[in-house]
């Protein structure tokens, strides 16, 4: 069946530098969709990928979907404290009918 | 309601009883997913409702497992014969668009079983 893997597991940053997170697919994705849930909460949706390529912006949050619609990736520029918890993609497969999420990985950003 | 409503919020149980775990949508929203969380874990799916029926329930780890949605609103995750590897956060998630659309979770029924 389709897996999603994510790394780093783990990232611990100081405040305001940069920090990445890469995901990857087993098989072609319709769309990817990237979630971030802080320590004791819920998932929250943060933006969703379809097309091949696409770029999308969030003020300090960048968000790519590879040509082969098989990765993603999320950067944060300059983090800050409130960045501070897990950030998941979840992707669909080509013919799926349901998310198929990434172990996370994990944002620690020191002050 | 406004969001995802879970109920129990925590359960603790022992092993070999019966659980039922309930999720209330936001209303209008016609897809329903129950996932579920292990610490230090990302979310795995267990079942996906479009309606009233199960469109996609390949989820299910065994037939201890089972949900409904009877009138396509309110849906209830039922395990029988509980066993401690069942110890997780029990999430479920509602969708306007299935998985064309955001998913918007409720804050999770954490399970213990003893």
């Amino acid at each position: 069946g389709q897996q999603v893997m994510q790394i780093p597991q783990y990232q611990h940053v100081q405040e305001g530098e940069d920090f990445t997170t890469y995901c990857n697919s087993s098989t072609t994705l319709s769309n990817i969709q990237w979630y971030k849930q802080r320590p004791g909460g819920h998932p929250v949706f943060l933006i969703q990928l379809v097309k091949s390529g696409e770029v999308k912006k969030q003020k300090r949050l960048t968000f790519q979907f590879g040509e082969a619609k098989k990765n993603s990736s999320l950067h944060i520029t300059a983090t800050q404290t409130t960045d501070v918890g897990t950030y998941f993609c979840a992707g669909v497969s080509l013919y799926g009918q349901n998310f198929v999420f990434g172990p996370g990985t994990r944002l620690s950003v020191l002050p | 309601g406004a969001g995802v409503s879970q109920t129990p919020s925590n359960k603790v149980t022992e092993k070999g009883k019966y659980v039922e775990l309930r999720c209330d949508p936001i209303s209008g929203h016609t897809a329903l997913y129950w996932y579920r969380q292990s610490l230090g874990q990302g979310p795995e799916f267990l079942i996906y409702f479009q309606g009233t029926g199960a469109a996609d329930d390949s989820g299910l780890p065994n037939d201890r497992f089972f949900a409904v949605r009877p009138e396509g609103s309110v849906s209830t995750l039922k395990i029988q014969r509980t066993e401690r590897g069942d110890s997780a956060v029990y999430l479920c998630a509602s969708s306007l668009a299935g998985v064309s659309g955001e998913l918007f979770f409720g804050e999770g029924s954490r399970l213990t079983v003893l």
